[in-house]
């Protein structure tokens, strides 16, 4: 029963160099999403997808890519990772309006 | 932009003790979550209230939706230290995929 499952977990990177952080879940739903969480700052939206061939921008997107691979995998793309992406990265699904968001466990990223 | 404002930021309290969170905006919002982290892992969800002035009871926790459906509270009686972690609250707009989520409370209960 794994839900919302997130790759990698750790991740450190060089000023410059891009990544793609891969989630999947496996309970059907149509929107997933990605924030990141900083210190003091809650969690803040990056993009989302409200379903299957759709993406939009959250409140942070400036430095980030996403593509909805399909109705199960959502990945977002850093193509040059500055220090200031350092961040905890969570993906998260729902069924729909007002449901509850599932969340993974998040992926750690530090960019020297 | 809407913005949900937490207090206290940081609360420690001795295992027993009751104690209230505040979730606040100038926004209204058409449905408001609770969520608690733990170290290392993602939110879970507690709670969803979506009637204003809703109250809704989950052991020793008791939820409460505003009135005007702008703010939330969050009472926790008899703390335990099973209830330390970060709690943060999220506001939906209707009609969109989006949640906006509060700055956080953290907790830490001591034995």
């Amino acid at each position: 029963n794994a839900g919302v499952t997130q790759t990698p977990k750790f991740q450190v990177l060089k000023t410059g160099q891009s990544m793609t952080l891969q989630c999947a879940q496996d309970m059907n739903h149509n929107s997933m999403y990605w924030y990141r969480q900083d210190p003091g700052m809650g969690l803040r939206l990056i993009y989302y997808s409200a379903s299957e061939g759709t993406t939009d921008k959250g409140e942070v997107p400036n430095g980030y890519n996403v593509s909805r691979l399909n109705k199960r995998e959502f990945s977002l793309r850093l193509e040059s990772a500055a220090p200031s992406q350092t961040s905890v990265y969570f993906c998260a699904s729902r069924d729909g309006i007002n449901q509850p968001q599932h969340f993974g466990d998040g992926t750690r990223l530090s960019i020297l | 932009t809407q913005l949900l404002e937490q207090s206290p930021q940081f609360l420690s309290i001795q295992e027993g003790e009751n104690l209230t969170v505040y979730c606040n905006s100038s926004s209204v919002f058409s449905s408001l979550q609770w969520y608690r982290q733990e170290p290392g892992e993602g939110p879970v969800l507690l709670v969803t209230v979506v009637t204003g002035g809703e109250v809704k009871k989950l052991k020793r926790l008791t939820f409460q939706f505003g009135d005007a459906r702008k703010d939330s509270s969050l009472h926790i009686t008899a703390a335990q230290p099973g209830d330390t972690g970060l709690y943060l609250c999220a506001g939906g707009t209707s009609g969109t995929y989006k949640y906006i989520f509060g700055t956080g409370t953290r907790l830490k209960v001591l034995a």
